[in-house]
């Protein structure tokens, strides 16, 4: 099955600095890698996702970049603010054959100081 | 998107008895899973509730223990039965729309402790 390594663990950037997460995935017929962000007390919430046929995509602060070949994906966050801080997870799943079916990677806690 | 809610939002039970969730949406989906997070991981799949049929079960995850329903396209429960104390988790609920295939949305969480 797939397998999704996620890195780093914990994040501390000052407020203004771009925060990068990194994640790998092990499976090359995953096809769909949404990012989620979890704040405390709360459901996940998908804040961007891309699908294998694009290399990047971008909303305002926030954006991801994709590498089949290497099979890993990334989060960009430009401009940090303290509201940015929170638990951040990504996945990957493979819509075709199981569809919405997502493997999480472990997470990162990102703390964005003032 | 959709909203979901679930309730109970938590709770505290006691070993041995069981605790019945429940997932409710405002919209009709196409799909309806059920995930656990323990304390400070990420998320697991659970099983996805088929509407009207037997939910599909993710390895390591079994109907006696997990019993779900999903009787119509906007409802479902998950039943821990038997509860133990490493069955405190956040249960939660997510669910595919019909209108973006892809795009996965969760619900609030049941945060469950066991004693």
């Amino acid at each position: 099955g797939e397998n999704v390594e996620q890195h780093p663990s914990t994040l501390s950037v000052q407020e203004g600095d771009s925060a990068v997460i990194k994640c790998t995935y092990s499976d090359s017929a995953s096809n769909y890698f949404p990012w989620y962000k979890q704040e405390l007390g709360k459901g996940p919430q998908l804040i961007i996702d891309i699908r294998s046929n694009v290399g990047e995509k971008k909303d305002q602060r926030i954006a991801v970049t994709l590498n089949k070949t290497a099979k890993h994906f990334s989060l960009h966050i430009t401009e940090t603010q303290p509201e940015d801080s929170a638990v951040y997870f990504c996945a990957a799943s493979n819509a075709g054959t199981s569809y919405g079916k997502l493997t999480f990677g472990q997470g990162t806690i990102l703390t964005v100081h003032p | 998107s959709a909203v979901i809610s679930q309730k109970p939002s938590r709770d505290i039970c006691q070993r041995g008895t069981s605790l019945t969730i429940q997932c409710q949406v405002d919209s009709q989906v196409t799909m309806m899973f059920w995930y656990r997070q323990q304390p400070g991981q990420s998320l697991t799949l659970i099983a996805t509730a088929n509407q009207g049929s037997e939910a599909t079960y993710e390895s390591g995850f079994v109907i006696d223990k997990f019993p779900i329903s999903r009787p119509n396209l906007t409802f479902s429960t998950l039943t821990v039965s038997n509860m133990s104390p490493e069955d405190s988790s956040i249960y939660l609920c997510s669910v595919v729309t019909g209108g973006n295939p892809y795009e996965q949305y969760f619900g609030p969480g049941t945060r469950l402790t066991v004693t």
